[in-house]
C-alpha cells in the first residue's frame, strides 16, 4: 500500500507569507506526528494527533504555527507570516496506536 | 546537557566492519527509537524497542533501561548502510503525551568499500 506522502515536496515563499504543507498518512493510522528538521540540526517534535483526542501541541514553537488533522486522516500545517528562521524540511509521520512511526519524505521549505 | 545523547557523532568504517552506535538519555522513556536518515533525507524507522534486544537482518538493537543507555549494532557493514542514525526516546516526563519524541543529534556513517 502507499506510504506516507506530503505535498508540496519544495515551497520557496518570501518573508511574511503564509503556507501550508499537507501530510496524507497511512490509511487506519490513528496517530499523525509533525516534525521539522532546521539546516544541520536534529529533528525536532512539533505537534501530534491520536485519534479524537485533542492533539498535543506543546512542540509548537510560536503561535504563527498551526495544524489541524481533518476526519482522523489528512493533516495540514499552516504557518503564518513566515521568518527566515522557519526554513526546515517539515516531515510528517504516521502509526497505529504507539506502534513504529512511519516517515513521510518531507517537506522542504525556503523563506527568502 | 541534552536530554539525548549519541556517540560518536561521526563514524567511518570498512566494509565488512562490526559498527557499533551508542545512545544515553536522562529522562523516564516509555519506548526508544533508532531511525535512519538517507542521504537524500527520507528517514525509516529501524526499531522501537522499550526492552531487551531486538534483531532485524544485520542490524541489533538492544536497551538497558537501568542504565539509561541503547546501541545500535550493524553487522557486517556495507556502504549501503550510510547514513545518519538517530536516536530518539517517547518521554513519560511531558504529561502523557505519547507524541512527544527527544532526538539525539544523529550519528553519521560512513562505510568506505
Amino acid at each position: 500500500g502507499a506510504g506516507v506522502s506530503q505535498s508540496p515536496s519544495n515551497k520557496v515563499t518570501e518573508k511574511g507569507k503564509d503556507v501550508e504543507l499537507r501530510c496524507d498518512p497511512i490509511s487506519g493510522h490513528t496517530a499523525l506526528y509533525w516534525y521539522r528538521q532546521s539546516l544541520g540540526q536534529g529533528l525536532e517534535f512539533l505537534i501530534y494527533f491520536q485519534g479524537n483526542s485533542a492533539p498535543d501541541k506543546s512542540g509548537l514553537p510560536s503561535d504563527r504555527f498551526s495544524a489541524e488533522r481533518t476526519g482522523g486522516s489528512v493533516s495540514t500545517l499552516t504557518i503564518q507570516r513566515t521568518q527566515q528562521e522557519d526554513s526546515a524540511v517539515y516531515l510528517c509521520a504516521s502509526s497505529p496506536l504507539q506502534q513504529t512511526q512511519y516517515f513521510g519524505p518531507g517537506t522542504r521549505l525556503l523563506v527568502l | 546537557k541534552n536530554e539525548v545523547e549519541q556517540s560518536p557523532q561521526n563514524l567511518t568504517a570498512q566494509e565488512g566492519e562490526f559498527i557499533t552506535i551508542n545512545c544515553s538519555y536522562s529522562v523516564g522513556i516509555s519506548a526508544l527509537h533508532w531511525l535512519q536518515q538517507h542521504p537524500g533525507g527520507g528517514i525509516v524507522s529501524l526499531f522501537m524497542l522499550s526492552s531487551g534486544k531486538k534483531k532485524h537482518g544485520r542490524l541489533i538493537a538492544t536497551i538497558n533501561i537501568q542504565e539509561k543507555h541503547s546501541s545500535l549494532h550493524i553487522t557486517a557493514s556495507h556502504p549501503r548502510d550510510s547514513a545518519v542514525y538517530i536516536c530518539a526516546v517517547r518521554s513519560m516526563d511531558y504529561g502523557g503525551s505519547q507524541g512527544n519524541l527527544i532526538f539525539g543529534k544523529g550519528t553519521k556513517l560512513s562505510v568506505k568499500p
